[in-house]
């Protein structure tokens, strides 16, 4: 499978903890997008990578929000001291131009 | 900054009849794409079509279809020959091609048998 992955699929954790979601693009894309989704609604951007160079951070992602893209491959989104207003679909996207992102299936986080 | 809106929450369509489903968008940009998304249930959100915004000439892929009107700045989307399986929430999005994409809320459509 070529395809954008991400893992874990699931995550449930308590209020406090810290988590860290993977991303793992489509090997050719050089560009790659982290997206939040809460239930009933579309899609929002939280962060855009250019190889390992983070160009764009939304004020969505507080202080407690990190992405990192080592060596322009794969990517890590952490979220220190988690609250429940947390709790979405953790999306990511990659594309080699930036108007056809692929995005893969996403982790769900649910915050106890 | 762009904004798109779907303003219909939910529709439902007949099998094998065809339904359209409504975007609009506002932004000072002249050149940008825009696209539709579906979403199955807990699956994977797939691109259904893509239109660049200096083609005058609505794009097709096989039962879907766009009506964009860059003036009113309006893209509809139309599926023919409902299919079981497009039961799906639909996304409208746009990118400028800079970054990131703006998504609607999206519509939640029912095909019933």
């Amino acid at each position: 499978d070529t395809g954008v992955s991400q893992d874990p699929r699931h995550k449930i954790t308590k209020r406090g903890q810290n988590v860290t979601f993977r991303c793992d693009p489509i090997s050719e894309h050089n560009r790659l997008y982290w997206y939040r989704q809460t239930l009933g609604q579309g899609p929002e951007f939280l962060t855009y990578f250019q190889n390992e160079a983070q160009l764009e951070k939304s004020r969505l992602l507080s202080d407690r929000f990190s992405a990192e893209r080592p060596k322009g491959s794969f990517s890590t989104l952490e979220i220190q001291r988690t609250e429940q207003g947390d709790s979405a679909m953790y999306l990511c996207a990659s594309s080699f131009r930036p108007a056809e992102q692929f995005f893969g299936p996403g982790t769900r986080l649910t915050v106890l | 900054a762009q904004t798109v809106t779907q303003s219909q929450p939910e529709m439902s369509v007949q099998e094998a009849e065809t339904v359209t489903l409504s975007c609009t968008y506002d932004t000072s940009e002249n050149n940008y794409y825009l696209f539709w998304y579906k979403q199955p249930p807990s699956r994977q959100m797939i691109l259904v079509i893509r239109q660049e915004a200096y083609k005058q000439q609505n794009a097709t892929e096989n039962r879907f279809s766009v009506n964009f009107q860059k003036a009113a700045k309006s893209f509809s989307l139309k599926i023919s020959d409902s299919q079981l399986g497009d039961t799906a929430m639909y996304f409208c999005a746009f990118n400028t091609n800079a970054g990131k994409s703006t998504f609607g809320d999206g519509t939640t459509l029912t095909v019933k048998p």
